[in-house]
């Protein structure tokens, strides 16, 4: 199993500002994964982000608007720029443990006003 | 790259009763199956997988079936509590790939 720390567990954020969402794990992984998830709805994959390589971004997302660093084995960011109310969700970060299982942070939920 | 169909979106069903909810999937090379549990307010948390070398797998109270021919799999959840209520996501993946989710399904015990 995996325990995953993530934060901030919620903000509210003025249009136009950057907000950076921390991901910590007791473990070594491979791969990190970021979700959006909107009250209600399904997971959505944003990227994918490797250690020691660029993050592979899902159709409909950019690297300019959610930077993702993985700086090492144990964490990730993800950066939310330029908000706008759009992008009022909840933002999860995903770590998959011996053959795919997937364990997931507390997530942190996003309004833009 | 996968797609994942769940059905249905909403369920209702007496406590008791047993529920079952359906997935599809495209990519015929996915070989890991998991269900996902969200209580409101939480994290999804793993209830259940499958991977193709098996047909079914059991825990206590929940089952789910897989049928790689047809490309689809199933969670079934037998003498149904309060505490099921939940939203349930199916998903599919390959070894060592990203994980896509069914778009969920909201399963509500009736007293």
């Amino acid at each position: 199993s995996a325990v995953i720390s993530q934060k901030p567990s919620r903000d509210i954020c003025q249009r136009g500002t950057s907000l950076t969402i921390q991901c910590q794990v007791d473990s070594q992984v491979t791969m990190m994964f970021w979700y959006r998830q909107q009250p209600g709805q399904s997971l959505t994959l944003i990227a994918t982000a490797n250690q020691g390589s660029e993050a592979t971004y899902e159709s409909g997302f950019v690297i300019d608007k959610f930077p993702i660093s993985r700086p090492n084995l144990t964490f990730s960011t993800l950066t939310v720029s330029n908000m706008s109310p759009e992008d009022s969700s909840i933002y999860l970060c995903s770590v998959e443990v011996g053959v795919s299982e997937a364990f997931f942070g507390q997530g942190t939920r996003l309004t833009v006003v | 790259g996968e797609n994942v169909e769940q059905h249905p979106s909403t369920l209702s069903v007496q406590e008791g009763d047993s529920a079952v909810i359906k997935c599809t999937y495209s990519d015929s090379a996915s070989n890991y199956f998991p269900w996902y549990k969200q209580e409101l307010g939480k994290r999804p948390q793993l209830i259940i997988d499958i991977r193709s070398n098996v047909g079914e797998k059991k825990d206590q109270r929940i089952a789910v079936t897989l049928n790689k021919t047809a490309k689809h799999f199933s969670l079934h959840i037998t003498e149904t509590q309060p505490e099921d209520s939940a939203v349930y996501f199916c998903a599919a993946s390959r070894r060592d790939d990203k994980i896509i989710f069914g778009k969920g399904t909201r399963l509500h015990i009736l007293p």
